[in-house]
């Protein structure tokens, strides 16, 4: 059964930092994993997607990387703003792409 | 391209009452999912319908949870009767078989409070 962890569970950091968070699953048979962000209250949103066959995605500030064979995937966040304060959370897909597994997140303060 | 929906975006009940929430998924979006949000949580899977059948269902609480997914678009997920423990966000996503590597889209949840 896949099993997904994310550390820190919190981390504060101040304006202009750059950063990493990280997530690692126990079953390396996976089909893509996906990062998103949550704000409080709200749903989620999709930050990066990286198939099994890839190493990183890009978006803006965001850089993910992937390394399937040790379970570990990073979100790197560039220049980090009072506006990316959120819960990120990681989610591998299964082999089949249809079903995902969540990490508990990471809460994120970017103070000013 | 519409997102998912779900409705209401709130609820607040009393344990042992019912509720119903409903999603609208993405057009074409054949699988469906519902999630369970504890706060300070990952979201956990409750329901996956591929079309308006049920592919898993494993984690959900059979004795008080329900979903259905009629024609195989909008879907329904009740509890009856609530207890405190279900105070939760309930998220639905959807996603495309021909498009599985482009993962899921979220709905906004709604969010339960049971008193």
């Amino acid at each position: 059964k896949q099993e997904v962890t994310q550390i820190p569970a919190a981390l504060s950091v101040p304006e202009g930092e750059n950063l990493v968070l990280n997530c690692s699953f126990t079953d390396s048979a996976i089909y893509n994993l996906q990062w998103f962000r949550q704000d409080p209250g709200k749903g989620l949103t999709s930050l990066l997607l990286i198939q099994s066959s890839q190493r990183e995605q890009t978006s803006g500030r965001l850089n993910a990387s992937l390394d399937k064979s040790s379970g570990r995937s990073t979100l790197y966040i560039a220049a980090s703003q009072p506006g990316d304060s959120a819960t990120y959370l990681c989610a591998v897909g299964d082999n089949y792409g249809q079903n995902f597994v969540f990490g508990p997140g990471t809460r994120l303060s970017v103070l000013p | 391209e519409a997102g998912v929906a779900q409705s209401p975006r709130y609820k607040i009940i009393e344990k042992r009452q019912s509720v119903a929430f409903w999603c609208n998924p993405i057009s074409g979006h054949a699988t469906l999912y519902w999630y369970q949000q504890i706060l300070g949580q990952g979201p956990k899977l409750l329901i996956q319908f591929q079309n308006n059948g049920v592919v898993d269902d494993s984690q959900l609480p059979k004795d008080r949870f329900s979903a259905e997914r009629l024609k195989g678009v909008d879907s329904t997920l009740k509890i009856q009767p609530a207890k405190l423990e279900d105070s939760a966000v309930y998220l639905c996503a959807s996603s495309s078989p021909r498009d599985r590597g482009k993962g899921y889209t979220f709905g906004s949840g709604t969010r339960l409070t049971v008193v």
